[in-house]
This record gives structure tokens, C-alpha cells and sequence, in this order.
């Protein structure tokens, strides 16, 4: 059973502050790492995906991969009252056909 | 106005019965998927299909069924079998033009299944 864990939470920061949510996955042959928000009672949302070892920037976020140590994480930079979400983390496992495994996601609250 | 559209928003079952879940898209994904999501957990795979009138088991198929007739359409039957169905179930797609995104799910609303 290829698995993605994550830390549930909840996670608190304050208002401004950096918001770090990790996520690790057991098949070494994954190749695509993908981060959703999802609202309470609402549908997932993208906010990044990364491929390739390093980092990736958008805006406020950034997108971590370290495949070596199996490791995939988002950073959130001056963070808001409006970021408070559940950030899932998906991956797509070497020979699934584009298949998502979703963790169980972080829920995270954002403190004015 | 182009996306995935589910329906209904919620939906109540009483037992013994069969309940379809409908998903369109307009997006021209050739991929869609179905997901379940329990409160507090992520979503997990149903059935999905990467072309039409084919379609795979995923993790927690049991009790369900689907049909590919048409690229737009994916819906999703909970059947009398699924002994236990109060969800949040969401209709995904994939398949953009560039290489770089075709790897790349869109949710649809979803939809909220309870028993009666």
C-alpha cells in the first residue's frame, strides 16, 4: 500500500508569521507532488505542484521536495486569517496512471 | 464558464436504494475520478477513467458503480450494497493540453450524501 503521511494537526500560527506543513511518502518512484487547500465543507483547491528536487515559489508559497529523504513540504509566508484551511498533500506513485494518494491533511489556523 | 459541475449539492438515501451522483465537465479533460472523503480524512480513490466508455476500480470501489459514456460525463451510482454512504464525494478531471499540466486534478463542489 504506497502511503503519504502528514502531521493532522492542528497547527496554529500567528497572524504574519511562517507556516510550515510537511508531508512524506513511502514509494520512492513517485514524481509528482501536488499541495491542496480545502475550506471547511468545500472542495480542494490546487495551490502548487512540484516535479523536480528543490524549491518552488508562488507567491507567498513555496513548495519543497527532497526525493532522497522521500519529503515534500509547503511553506506559507506572511500568513493570513484567510490561509486557516486544511492543506492536503497528494502524490502520484510510479506505474498509478495518474492516480492521486491523498494524505489525511494538516489543518491549519492562521491567529490575527 | 468552464469547469466541473456536480449535482445535487446534497442528497439523502433511504435503505435499500440506489442514488446517482452526477459530474460534467467542460474542461475537455480526457481523465475523471471519484473520491470519497470521510470527516477528518483525505479523499479517497472510488473509480476513475482515462478515456470513454473505459473505467478502473480504485481503492474503495465496493458498493458502487460508474459509467463513461461520454467524455463530459462520469456519473457515480451508490448502490444498495454500500452499506455505508454518508460522504462527501468528489468528482474530479485531468488533462490539460501541456504536457506539464495533464497530471493536474480539478474538483467539482462535490456533493453531500446522507442516509435516511
Amino acid at each position: 500500500q504506497k502511503e503519504v503521511e502528514q502531521n493532522s494537526g492542528p497547527l496554529s500560527v500567528p497572524e504574519g508569521a511562517i507556516a510550515s506543513l510537511n508531508c512524506t511518502y513511502s514509494d520512492r518512484g513517485s514524481q509528482s507532488f501536488f499541495w491542496y487547500r480545502q475550506y471547511s465543507g468545500k472542495s480542494p483547491e490546487l495551490i502548487m505542484f512540484i516535479y523536480s528536487n528543490g524549491d518552488k515559489e508562488d507567491g507567498r508559497f513555496t513548495a519543497q521536495l527532497n526525493k532522497a529523504s522521500q519529503y515534500v513540504s509547503l511553506l506559507i509566508r506572511d500568513s493570513q486569517p484567510s490561509d486557516s484551511a486544511t492543506y492536503l498533500c497528494a502524490v502520484i506513485s510510479s506505474g498509478s496512471a495518474r492516480q492521486l494518494t491523498f494524505g489525511s491533511g494538516t489543518q491549519l489556523t492562521v491567529l490575527p | 464558464d468552464g469547469g466541473i459541475t456536480q449535482s445535487p449539492k446534497y442528497l439523502f438515501r433511504k435503505e435499500g436504494q440506489n442514488v446517482t451522483l452526477s459530474c460534467e465537465q467542460n474542461l475537455n479533460h480526457d481523465a475523471m475520478y471519484w473520491y470519497r472523503q470521510d470527516p477528518g480524512q483525505g479523499l479517497r480513490l472510488i473509480y476513475y477513467s482515462q478515456i470513454v466508455n473505459d473505467f478502473q476500480k480504485g481503492d474503495i470501489a465496493e458498493g458502487y458503480s460508474v459509467s463513461r459514456e461520454k467524455k463530459e460525463s462520469f456519473p457515480l451510482t451508490v448502490t444498495s450494497a454500500q452499506k455505508n454512504p454518508t460522504a462527501f464525494y468528489l468528482c474530479a478531471s485531468s488533462g490539460g493540453a501541456l504536457t506539464s499540466n495533464k497530471n493536474i486534478q480539478y474538483f467539482g463542489a462535490g456533493t453531500r450524501l446522507s442516509v435516511l
